[in-house]
């Protein structure tokens, strides 16, 4: 079964950082692109970005380019969101995602 | 970047009934479309991939169809469990675009 659990939300204040983990579970993790997505209370669903299976090609849509960087461990089956500069507007449920599949999400909110 | 534009914003349906949602992209997509259905207080649920393809475990009454950047999703005949928030995503072009969703409520 394939699983994804996000972790590391929480409460943070403006102009911090925070970094958020996926561990990934049921499936090769190595073989697969994985992503990041998020939404904001009452809001849509927004695309972060995307890395490959090597970490060699990382997308990102352009306005998070500059605060968020993605990043993962195959030896851990292990995916990451390092998010800095975080703002009132970043305050959202972060879903960890895979081809086909998602994670619950975790919940950060951006508050002093 | 690929603006995808869902009609209608929300619609009033009723129990039994058809329902066709549509996403229209502002380019060219291919297939590569998904649909997603998000109930209150849960994480999106994958319906369709690759424009037209059942994701597992989803209900026959659920079909996706389109190319390029015309897509719909019909649901045959609507149950109360559908009620909910459906999302269209675009894969074809960086970086990717969610619609804003329809919701489906009862009349």
């Amino acid at each position: 079964e394939v699983k994804l659990v996000e972790s590391g939300g929480g409460l943070v204040q403006p102009g911090r950082s925070l970094k958020l983990s996926c561990a990934a579970s049921g499936f090769n993790f190595n073989d697969y692109w994985m992503g990041w997505v998020r939404q904001a209370p009452g809001k849509g669903l927004e695309w972060i970005g995307e890395i490959n299976k090597d970490s060699s090609t990382i997308n990102y849509t352009p306005s998070l380019k500059d605060k968020f960087t993605i990043s993962r461990d195959n030896a851990q089956n292990t995916l990451y969101l390092q998010m800095s500069k975080l703002g009132s507007e970043d305050t959202a449920i972060y879903y960890c995602a895979r081809n086909l599949y998602w994670g619950q999400g975790v919940m950060v909110t951006v508050s002093s | 970047e690929t603006v995808m534009t869902q009609s209608p914003t929300s619609m009033s349906t009723s129990i039994g009934e058809r329902v066709t949602l549509n996403c229209k992209a502002s380019q060219s997509v291919g297939i590569n479309v998904d649909w997603y259905q998000q109930t209150p207080g849960q994480s999106p649920k994958l319906l369709i991939y690759g424009a037209s393809n059942r994701h597992t475990g989803v209900p026959d009454r659920f079909t996706g169809s389109g190319f390029g950047r015309d897509f719909t999703l019909t649901i045959s005949n609507m149950e109360a469990e559908d009620l909910a928030v459906y999302y269209c995503l675009q894969y074809g072009s960086i970086p990717y675009t969610f619609g804003a969703g329809t919701k489906l409520e009862l009349k």
